[in-house]
């Protein structure tokens, strides 16, 4: 068990450009989340897979973000036209079904738009 | 909507004070409540959960009960130590697929 891993870890883009962050869940977690984490706050869910599956995205998400989750392992989240404000951590975890929602969290990727 | 509500921090204590941080939630239902813990530099990591009325969570000295009558989740540890330094979170799944978090409680516990 080597844990969530998240890559990269820290991404610098300028506005306008699209940027992919992956995420490696625990590998027998089925449940999958993002969360986006600003500086002084908590983290806000983004989206969440049970397997393949997206079955709950959030209704502050924009158009320019979508996620996936092709074979139910890794996950990808992408940007498309960033915005300066779109700067944030962007926090994967992953969870069993058995476990009681117990969510184990990545290191995270830090996203700066300049 | 779901929401979670902690006090403001940051809370700065003396090693062996007790500890008391606040959290009250609004929720449809039973929801499952947790404690988060995120130390300098590292991420998230779960610290305890309760998942029905009147469960008590307890990690390593750290105890909370689920009030329902008071929508209340409070975080409680009787001796603080300088390694418990670090931001806390208190958070709430209805069902688990969408999770909310409270904005975190930064603590300084001083030697």
């Amino acid at each position: 068990d080597t844990g969530v891993s998240q890559n990269p870890r820290h991404k610098i883009t300028k506005r306008g450009q699209n940027v992919t962050f992956r995420c490696d869940p625990i590998s027998e977690h089925n449940r999958l989340y993002w969360y986006r984490q600003t500086l002084g706050q908590g983290p806000e869910f983004l989206t969440y897979f049970q397997n393949e599956a997206q079955l709950e995205k959030s209704r502050l998400l924009s158009d320019r973000f979508s996620a996936e989750r092709p074979k139910g392992s890794f996950s990808t989240l992408e940007i498309q036209r960033t915005e300066q404000g779109d700067s944030a951590m962007y926090l994967c975890a992953s969870s069993s079904q058995t476990g009681v929602y117990e969510q184990y969290f990545g290191p995270g990727t830090r996203l700066t738009v300049t | 909507g779901n929401s979670v509500t902690q006090m403001e921090g940051p809370v700065t204590l003396s090693e062996e004070a007790f500890l008391t941080i606040n959290c009250t939630y609004t929720a449809t239902g039973y929801p499952s409540l947790f404690w988060y813990v995120q130390y300098p530099g590292e991420g998230l990591q779960l610290l305890l959960k309760a998942t029905k009325a009147d469960d008590k969570g307890s990690n390593k000295g750290f105890e909370a009960t689920y009030r329902k009558e008071t929508t209340s989740f409070h975080l409680e540890k009787g001796s603080v130590q300088v390694s418990d330094s670090a931001v806390y979170f208190c958070a709430l799944t209805p069902y688990g697929q969408n999770f909310v978090f409270g904005p975190g409680t930064r603590l300084s516990v001083l030697p």
